[in-house]
C-alpha cells in the first residue's frame, strides 16, 4: 500500500510555479521522498529524492519539512510539456525494495 | 539519468500464443530488476522483483507460472507472458537498478492480445 497521500489533480498556469504536495506522516527514519512522474503512454521519469534536507537539481526542487511528514516538489517555470502524472513515494533507501504507486498527482499545465 | 530500454515497444499477438518482453539496462549493471503493469487510468502495479542469477519474487496475485522472469545477466531480464488472453492486454513497464542507486524505468510496452 502506497504510504503517501496527493492531490487527485492540480492545474498550473505555463511559466509559473508548480507545487506539488505530500502527506507522508507515517515515514520511517530510514526512508526517502522520491518523486517519479509519467507523462502520457510513457515508462515514469525519475525527478528527484531526499531524506530530510531540501534538494535542487536541474529539473526541480524538493522541499522537505523539518518533521519530515510532508514535502513539496517545485517546478519553477513549468511548461506545457510538464503535464503529466506525478507521483510521490517513499522508501528506504539502496538494498532492492521496490517502488510502489500510489495514485499521484495529475498536474496540468495550461497555456 | 541511467538509461533503460525496453523491446518491442508494442505487440499484438492472439489469444493463446507467448509474448516476450526484453530490458536492458544500458549504460549500469542492475542487479535488481522489477515488472510493473499498468491498466487504463491505473497506476503502475508492482508484478516481481528479480535478482540477478536468482528466481523472481512475485506480488500476490501474479501467476509465476503464466509471467516468466529471467535475469540471467546484470544487463537483461526478459518477461515472457505465456498464453496470453485479451484479459492481459497491459502496458508493461521495467525498471532496473544497481544497489544504492536510484530505479530507473524503461518506457513500456504496450500489449494487445487479440
Amino acid at each position: 500500500d502506497a504510504k503517501t497521500t496527493q492531490p487527485t489533480s492540480m492545474d498550473c498556469a505555463e511559466g509559473r510555479a508548480a507545487n506539488l504536495p505530500c502527506n507522508h506522516s507515517t515515514i520511517s527514519g530510514n526512508e526517502y521522498v522520491y518523486w517519479y512522474r509519467q507523462i502520457h503512454s510513457q515508462g515514469p521519469q525519475y525527478i528527484i529524492h531526499g531524506l530530510k534536507n531540501n534538494e535542487t537539481n536541474e529539473m526541480a526542487s524538493l522541499i522537505i519539512t523539518e518533521d519530515r511528514k510532508s514535502s513539496t516538489l517545485i517546478l519553477p517555470h513549468a511548461t506545457l510539456r510538464d503535464t503529466a502524472v506525478y507521483y510521490c513515494i517513499v522508501r528506504v533507501g539502496g538494498g532492492n525494495t521496490p517502488l510502489v504507486f500510489g495514485k499521484g498527482t495529475r498536474l496540468s499545465v495550461i497555456a | 539519468g541511467a538509461v533503460v530500454s525496453q523491446h518491442p515497444s508494442w505487440v499484438i499477438c492472439k489469444s493463446g500464443t507467448s509474448v516476450k518482453i526484453e530490458c536492458r539496462s544500458l549504460d549500469f549493471q542492475a542487479t535488481t530488476m522489477f515488472w510493473y503493469r499498468q491498466f487504463p487510468k491505473q497506476s503502475l502495479m508492482l508484478m516481481a522483483t528479480s535478482n540477478e542469477g536468482s528466481k523472481a519474487t512475485y506480488e500476490q496475485g501474479v501467476e509465476k507460472d503464466k509471467f516468466l522472469i529471467n535475469h540471467a545477466s546484470l544487463t537483461l531480464s526478459t518477461l515472457t507472458v505465456t498464453s496470453a488472453h485479451p484479459e492481459d492486454s497491459s502496458f508493461y513497464i521495467c525498471s532496473a537498478k544497481e544497489q544504492a542507486m536510484t530505479q530507473y524505468f524503461g518506457p513500456g510496452t504496450r500489449l494487445l492480445v487479440l
